[in-house]
């Protein structure tokens, strides 16, 4: 079964500093991976994704991710966090089959000290 | 481009009557929509899958005739809750897929009393 994990519920980082949150997956065949971020009690917003090709995705609000294939890993990272991108980020792996539905990973909350 | 709305964004209801929540896609068009149920400090639990003009494919676990979907138009899914518990309490969100993404609602928060 395809899944993702992200090992780490919490993530702490001083503001300017850079962050990094965890991701790793689980796919048969090509792995379709995102990242989301949710605010409080806000629905999901679509930071960056992997299909295919550059092995570094960059995305929305300076975020951006690897994908390593070997580690099975899709990282999400930023050079200089700010106290705003407190909030829930999402790992997901999208199914390549019927009707494509993501599995999300359990979720990390990033908190950024000013 | 690429909005999905939802209605009502928060409701409380009482224990036994029924609630609806719209879901809708504001400029393009989705055959296909999902909803989903997040409880508090947890993941996104897929509840069904939503397909226009035919019934809703339900995940292993989920109660069709409690939760009900109807996906009437290319821009509009409801999902209705019947009978509502107090622990059918949570954050329902929606998604839209347009070209094999999927684009969020901002949530309705139900409280059943």
């Amino acid at each position: 079964a395809q899944s993702v994990a992200q090992p780490e519920d919490q993530v702490n980082v001083a503001e300017g500093n850079p962050l990094t949150v965890k991701c790793t997956y689980s796919v048969s065949g090509n792995p379709y991976l995102f990242w989301y971020v949710q605010y409080p009690n806000r629905g999901l917003q679509f930071l960056l994704k992997y299909i295919t090709g550059d092995n570094l995705v960059k995305g929305s609000y300076g975020f951006e991710a690897e994908f390593n294939k070997s580690q099975t890993s899709f990282h999400l990272k930023k050079p200089s966090a700010l106290v705003s991108d407190s909030a829930l980020y999402f790992c997901a792996v999208r199914l390549d089959t019927g009707f494509q539905k993501l599995v999300f990973g359990t979720g990390t909350r990033l908190l950024v000290s000013p | 481009g690429a909005v999905v709305s939802q209605h009502p964004s928060w409701v409380i209801c009482k224990s036994g009557t029924s609630v609806k929540i719209e879901c809708r896609s504001l400029d393009f068009q989705a055959t296909t929509m999902f909803w989903y149920r997040q409880f508090p400090k947890q993941s996104l639990m897929l509840m069904a899958t939503s397909n226009e003009g035919s019934k809703a494919t339900y995940e292993q676990g989920v109660e069709k005739d409690k939760f009900l979907i109807n996906h009437a138009s290319l821009t509009l899914s409801t999902l209705t809750v019947t009978s509502a518990h107090p622990e059918d309490s949570s954050f329902y969100i929606c998604s839209a897929r347009q070209i094999g993404e999927q684009y969020f609602g901002p949530g309705t928060r139900l409280t059943v009393t």
